[in-house]
This record gives structure tokens, C-alpha cells and sequence, in this order.
């Protein structure tokens, strides 16, 4: 099972700012690792696919990087609406596993 | 636009059985793979099991494998999780999810969830 190790747990930026959430992997698992912003009360949304794909729709302030064992996503231009909680998932191999999770507060 | 959204979580007793549906719209329902996911409270995301297209391929998490049975039914655009002998630690808010593809691959939409809770 591959361990996704994500970091920090809990950041805060403001407006302006630029934010780096790491998602480190234990094993090699090439570009299978994906990007999801959650908000309360509302259904998590995909904004990271396949390591560094922009999902469509998504704000170019976001961006992906990293192969291997080691990602980041990266959020330029913080804005208010930016804060929730995001989470990195690898589906390279069974199980699917995901990061811990990062709180941002903008 | 594509809406998942679940149901039929709620309270139940130790190795008792329960069914979780996900009615699905605003997508072909029979062109894409199908998961189920859950969070536990105060504990992270947990993978639980994926459903191919055509339902043909299934794979699940260690912890529920011969307990819980993933399936579909196309004619009602609906994804099912049948819960069988439940264990304490399976109380989590339960979310259903469509893959990108037809077979496993990332999560494009995720629903809100139904909370079960394993209780005596």
C-alpha cells in the first residue's frame, strides 16, 4: 500500500500570497497522483489531475508539479475563496490511498 | 451538470447490514467507473472500493472485502454499497464518486455523503 505523506496539516496566507502543500509518496507511483480542494458542506472538487494537469474550469492559479515520488501543489494570487481543505490521492496501485489533508486559511 | 448524491446511511447495530445508494444524473451513468469512499470521524479519506463501467470489475479495501458488495444498476442510474456485518470501525460519512474513465482511474465528481454510524 502506498503511504501518501502530506504537508502541512494546516497553513495560513493571505490575500496575495503564494502556498506550496506537499504530497510525498513512499513509493514510486510515476504521475498518478491527483488534487482535490474541499469546502464544509459542499462535495470535494478536482482541480489537479495526473500530477500536473490543470483540470478544466479550474482557476489558472492553481498548479501542479512533480513525478515519482514527490508533488506539490502550488496556489498563486491567494483569494479569500481559496480557503478550504485540500488533499492529494494516488491511484496508481489498490488501495487508492490519500494525503492527510491540508486546512488553509486565507 | 452531474450530481451525485447519496443515501440510506444512518444508525446501525454491530454485524447488522445496511445498503448505501448514490442516485447519479447529469452523465451517461453506464460509461463510467464508479467508487465509494469514506471518512471516519477525526480520520482521513479511506478508499473503499471501485465498480467498472459495466460492472464486470470490482476491487476492494482489505478491511471490507467479503463484507461489503459494490454494484450498479444502470437502468436507475444508481451505484449501491451493501454493508454486511458492520463493525464499529466502519462508521464514516460515506461518499460515492465517478472516476474520469470506464475502468479506475481519479475521481472527477464526488458527492456529499450519508453518515453511518456502528452502534449498539
Amino acid at each position: 500500500e502506498t503511504t501518501l505523506t502530506q504537508s502541512p496539516a494546516f497553513m495560513s496566507a493571505a490575500p496575495g500570497d503564494k502556498v506550496n502543500i506537499s504530497c510525498k509518496a513512499s513509493q514510486d507511483i510515476d504521475d498518478d497522483v491527483n488534487w482535490y480542494q474541499r469546502k464544509p458542506g459542499e462535495a470535494a472538487i478536482f482541480i489537479i489531475q495526473e500530477a500536473t494537469s490543470l483540470v478544466p474550469g479550474i482557476s489558472p492559479r492553481f498548479s501542479g508539479s512533480g513525478y515519482g515520488t514527490d508533488f506539490t501543489l502550488t496556489i498563486n494570487d491567494i483569494e479569500s475563496e481559496d480557503a478550504a481543505y485540500y488533499f492529494c490521492l494516488q491511484h496508481d496501485d489498490f488501495p487508492y490511498t490519500f494525503g492527510q489533508g491540508t486546512r488553509l486559511e486565507v | 451538470q452531474v450530481q451525485l448524491v447519496e443515501s440510506g446511511g444512518g444508525l446501525v447495530q454491530p454485524g447488522r447490514s445496511l445498503r448505501l445508494s448514490c442516485a447519479a444524473s447529469g452523465f451517461t451513468f453506464s460509461g463510467y467507473a464508479m467508487h465509494w469512499v469514506r471518512q471516519a470521524p477525526g480520520k482521513g479519506l479511506e478508499w473503499v472500493a471501485v465498480i467498472s463501467y459495466d460492472g464486470s470489475n470490482k476491487y476492494y479495501r482489505d478491511s471490507v472485502k467479503g463484507r461489503f458488495t459494490i454494484s450498479r444498476d444502470s437502468s436507475k442510474n444508481t451505484l449501491y454499497l451493501q454493508l454486511n456485518s458492520v463493525r464499529l470501525e466502519d462508521t464514516a460519512i460515506y461518499y460515492c464518486a465517478r472516476d474520469v474513465g470506464a475502468v479506475a482511474g481519479p475521481f472527477e465528481y464526488w458527492g456529499q455523503g450519508t453518515l453511518v454510524t456502528v452502534s449498539s
